[in-house]
């Protein structure tokens, strides 16, 4: 099992703010996937990562995957109270335990 | 609507019960997960399904026990559970090569309490 660790594992913060979230590894993945789960739900994929050093833009989300394919962050820009939900990063089957974001009105 | 369905949502049982879950998809995919959530762990896999042949068994005890009559249904079923298996059980799919980056299609879960 690879092992992925996410940072931080909760994150308030007020409507219009910034936020980044990390998942970090030492094993080397061909690809990375962002998640986001509310109560009582499944998770939702949001993106998928797979080029070293790739870029991908989600309306407000931007998605990096690092050069050595090993690390992976979610940046918000002005977040919303609809982005409130738990951020989980998974590659070769294994989740990261998760970021829990709240974003108040 | 997920394109991935659960039954039931929700379920209580005993210890001494026999119980099934349910997973339904027709999104062409022939990959099936089961996975665990229980609170303030990572989701934890527990069994897959390439083309309705398990390929992996991860160490999960064996009073859970799968099924996967074809691509389309996965079954958990469920004997002599403890309280600790009380959790969010959720069913994925996806195309087979999960590492190419399709990633997963979940169902909403099943929350299973063990009284």
């Amino acid at each position: 099992t690879q092992l992925l660790e996410q940072s931080p594992q909760f994150l308030s913060i007020q409507e219009g703010e910034n936020l980044t979230v990390y998942c970090n590894s030492s094993s080397v993945f061909s690809s990375l996937q962002w998640y986001r789960q509310e109560p009582g739900e499944g998770p939702v994929l949001l993106v998928t990562v797979v080029t070293g050093g790739e870029v991908k833009k989600l309306k407000r989300l931007t998605f990096q995957f690092g050069d050595a394919r090993k690390d992976s962050s979610l940046h918000i820009t002005a977040a919303q109270p609809g982005d409130t939900g738990l951020y989980l990063c998974a590659g070769a089957h294994s989740f990261g335990a998760g970021t829990t974001v709240t974003v108040r009105a | 609507e997920t394109g991935v369905t659960q039954t039931p949502r929700h379920l209580v049982m005993g210890m001494t019960n026999k119980k099934s879950l349910k997973c339904e998809q027709h999104l062409g995919h022939n990959a099936m997960y089961w996975y665990k959530q229980s609170a303030k762990k990572p989701l934890e896999l527990m069994f897959v399904y390439n083309f309705k042949e398990q390929t992996e068994n991860n160490s999960v005890p064996s009073r859970f026990s799968p099924e996967c009559p074809n691509s389309s249904h996965l079954f958990l079923h469920l004997h002599t559970l403890q309280p600790e298996d009380s959790a969010l059980y959720l069913c994925a799919s996806s195309h087979p090569t999960r590492d190419r980056g399709y990633g997963y299609t979940f169902g909403s879960g099943t929350r299973l309490t063990v009284v």
